[in-house]
């Protein structure tokens, strides 16, 4: 399997532009996430699906940021304008999502986005 | 979500054998315990996972005294390559794989 698929690997967009970051899971897990990686914040879980269904949003900073999962094997995080404090890294993780004690996901390589 | 601490970071040399404890003092009892593990630029890997007494695999080791308020994951003689972030996390098994990412320990393997 070619594990986690992000892309782009990297984007550099300006202030105000619209930004979609791709991800394809591992076939066959039925759970996906989204998160963020900076510097100040470490680590921060964004959105998470299970079944294609959006389970916690509440880690979604603000209005401008969106998360969808039309299928199984496809989601994207849009912002939406984007801004500078939006620079991270974004990653993309998935798991098999069984009910109890999952917690082995693989991330993919991530996105590094830079907003000037 | 129990909230986790752990040392920022830690020296070591090749050969030797590490332990990272991590606190986790308000641990329930539907909580699992998970280790993971990043390298600069790549997204965190799992290493293990344990609910209670000791878990071995062919990474590491993970050790959970009965009471459960810590835990302690125990890497066999580092190599260089060891050098990573290390992060612990307790999360329900209920939460459906929600995990909340602490700081993590910086570990510095020295040849």
């Amino acid at each position: 399997d070619a594990g986690v698929i992000q892309s782009p690997r990297h984007e550099v967009t300006e202030m105000g532009q619209e930004v979609t970051l791709r991800c394809k899971p591992i076939s066959g897990h039925n759970s996906l996430f989204w998160y963020r990686q900076t510097m100040m914040r470490g680590l921060e879980l964004l959105i998470y699906f299970n079944n294609n269904v959006p389970i916690d949003d509440s880690g979604m900073p603000e209005d401008r940021f969106s998360a969808k999962m039309p299928n199984a094997s496809f989601s994207t995080l849009k912002i939406q304008p984007s801004e500078p404090r939006d620079s991270a890294v974004y990653f993309c993780a998935s798991s098999l999502g069984r009910t109890s004690g999952d917690y082995e996901q693989y991330f993919g390589p991530g996105t590094r986005l830079t907003v000037t | 979500l129990a909230k986790t601490t752990q040392p920022i970071s830690m020296d070591s040399y090749e050969g030797q054998e590490v332990n990272i404890t991590c606190s986790h003092n308000n641990i329930a009892t539907n909580d699992y315990i998970t280790w993971y593990q990043q390298f600069p630029s790549q997204g965190p890997r799992f290493i293990i996972q344990g609910y209670k007494t000791k878990v071995t695999n062919e990474v590491a080791s993970l050790f959970i005294p009965a009471d459960r308020k810590s835990s302690t994951l125990s890497l066999p003689r580092v190599s260089l390559s060891d050098t990573a972030v290390y992060y612990c996390l307790v999360g329900e098994g209920n939460q459906g794989g929600k995990l909340i990412f602490g700081q993590g320990t910086e570990l510095s393997v020295k040849p």
